[in-house]
């Protein structure tokens, strides 16, 4: 049971460009929603988040939006630099405590 | 100030052997996190541990999986007569508080598990 979806598993970028990353979420009780960054044979780092209040928080090249309605989470980098290559994971938070994540985008952006 | 150490990094274990893997939190951290990440798929939650206290174990397998995070000393994640499809990187997580606050979780570098 995949609450936490991330539909596409790869995404490729030029240099200077927006980098959309998009995530959807079954669970409407999650209450906080991270996006993680990992590079190959590194644990996933965290890169920005945002509460099921708000609908928007920016820091820097990178920006959350969070449209509860359509339980969909995404990501924007912009502009997107080489270094920004990775894998990238949207998480969602239960009543639990505990973070349930995507299966992971991988992003290249081309130089 | 150390992050989440987790090892081995590497692990290689014969069908049916017992694999241990440790996790020892970042300091100040109290709660611990376990994910399994098996090729081509995303980070599944297996369990979530205080010290000596198992707080959610949902995601574990039923049979053979078993964790724990004494008193003293690093987690521990066990797994008994280890099969092929055990193989996967394994992360441990650690927070200060319950659900991590306002960054999440520390995440270790992992510990990948190859079962021959």
């Amino acid at each position: 049971d995949q609450q936490v979806k991330q539909n596409s598993p790869s995404l490729s970028v030029q240099e200077g460009r927006i980098s959309i990353l998009n995530c959807d979420y079954t669970n409407s009780m999650f209450d906080y929603f991270l996006w993680y960054k990992k590079y190959p044979a590194e644990g996933p780092t965290f890169l920005i988040s945002i509460s099921s209040i708000k609908d928007k928080n920016e820091d820097g090249r990178f920006t959350v939006f969070l449209n509860k309605s359509a339980k969909h989470l995404s990501l924007h980098i912009v502009p997107s630099q080489p270094g920004d290559s990775a894998v990238y994971f949207c998480a969602a938070r239960n009543t639990g405590n505990q973070f349930y994540f995507g299966t992971g985008t991988s992003l290249t952006v081309i130089p | 100030n150390a992050g989440v150490m987790q090892n081995p990094r590497h692990l290689v274990r014969r069908r049916g052997q017992e694999a241990r893997l440790r996790c020892s939190p970042m300091k100040g951290h109290s709660h611990v996190y376990w994910y399994r990440q098996l090729p081509e798929e995303g980070l599944k939650f297996m369990v979530y541990l205080q010290k000596e206290n198992i707080i959610d174990e949902s995601g574990m397998p039923k049979e053979r999986f078993s964790a724990e995070f004494p008193k003293e000393g690093p987690s521990i994640l066990r797994i008994q007569q280890v099969v092929r499809g055990d193989s996967a990187a394994y992360f441990c997580a650690s927070s200060p508080e319950g659900g991590g606050g306002n960054y999440g979780y520390t995440f270790g570098s992992g510990t990948r598990l190859t079962v021959v």
